[in-house]
């Protein structure tokens, strides 16, 4: 049973205009969202997250928005670049951010 | 300040040994936790230590196993290897309080033939 669904294995955008990635969960109990981003080779870099009492956080070109109701989250990067080509996984966590259910990942590919 | 750092970067072992692999936190951080990347299975959860005691524990065998010392530095280690073992090991670090996010090192991938 996948709680955290990442459900477009891969996307294609244009630099400079925007990313949107997608993640939907199942378990209520999830009170805290991350999203990491993994080049190869290398381990998950941590980019953004949000608290469940909130629905959007803001940090640079990136903003993660937070629908409960839906249980539904996203990751929009804005203006993409060519080095924001990664494979992007998003996280939940119930009561901390320490035990992670992380979705299956979204592969970025941002074309100059 | 430095990231979490994992060695060795690439095992090969064969079915039936057992494997240990290191795991050095970034410096001040307490909370080590361990996960699990396959192609199929995607990233899982292994175990958590904060203050050399275990924390948390994820859905796996009796044969992976993990200890933190007193410095925070971390090892897990799995016995009794089997083919299914073959993957890219991540350790990551916390400060282990609130939602204070993990930092992942660059992995251990093992191979078992």
């Amino acid at each position: 049973d996948q709680q955290v669904k990442q459900n477009s294995p891969s996307l294609s955008v244009q630099e400079g205009r925007i990313s949107i990635l997608n993640c939907d969960y199942t378990n209520s109990m999830f009170d805290y969202f991350l999203w990491y981003k993994k080049y190869p080779a290398e381990g998950p870099t941590f980019l953004i997250s949000i608290s469940s009492i909130k629905d959007k956080n803001e940090d640079g070109r990136f903003t993660v928005f937070l629908n409960k109701s839906a249980k539904h989250l996203s990751l929009h990067i804005v203006p993409s670049q060519p080095g924001d080509s990664a494979v992007y996984f998003c996280a939940a966590g119930a009561g901390s951010a320490r035990q992670l259910t992380f979705g299956s990942g979204t592969q970025l590919t941002v074309l100059p | 300040k430095a990231g979490v750092t994992q060695t060795p970067r690439y095992l090969i072992k064969t079915r039936g040994q057992q494997v240990t692999l290191s795991c050095s936190p970034i410096s001040g951080h307490r909370s080590v936790s361990w996960y699990q990347q396959t192609p199929g299975q995607g990233l899982q959860f292994l175990f958590e230590y904060f203050s050399e005691t275990q924390r948390n524990k994820g859905n796996f065998p009796g044969r992976f196993s993990g200890r933190q010392f007193s410095n925070s530095r971390s090892e897990m280690n799995v016995s009794t290897l089997e083919l299914g073992d073959s993957a890219l090991y991540l350790c990551a670090s916390s400060a282990g309080q609130g939602d204070s996010p993990l930092h992942f090192g660059n992995g251990t991938r093992l191979t078992v033939t």
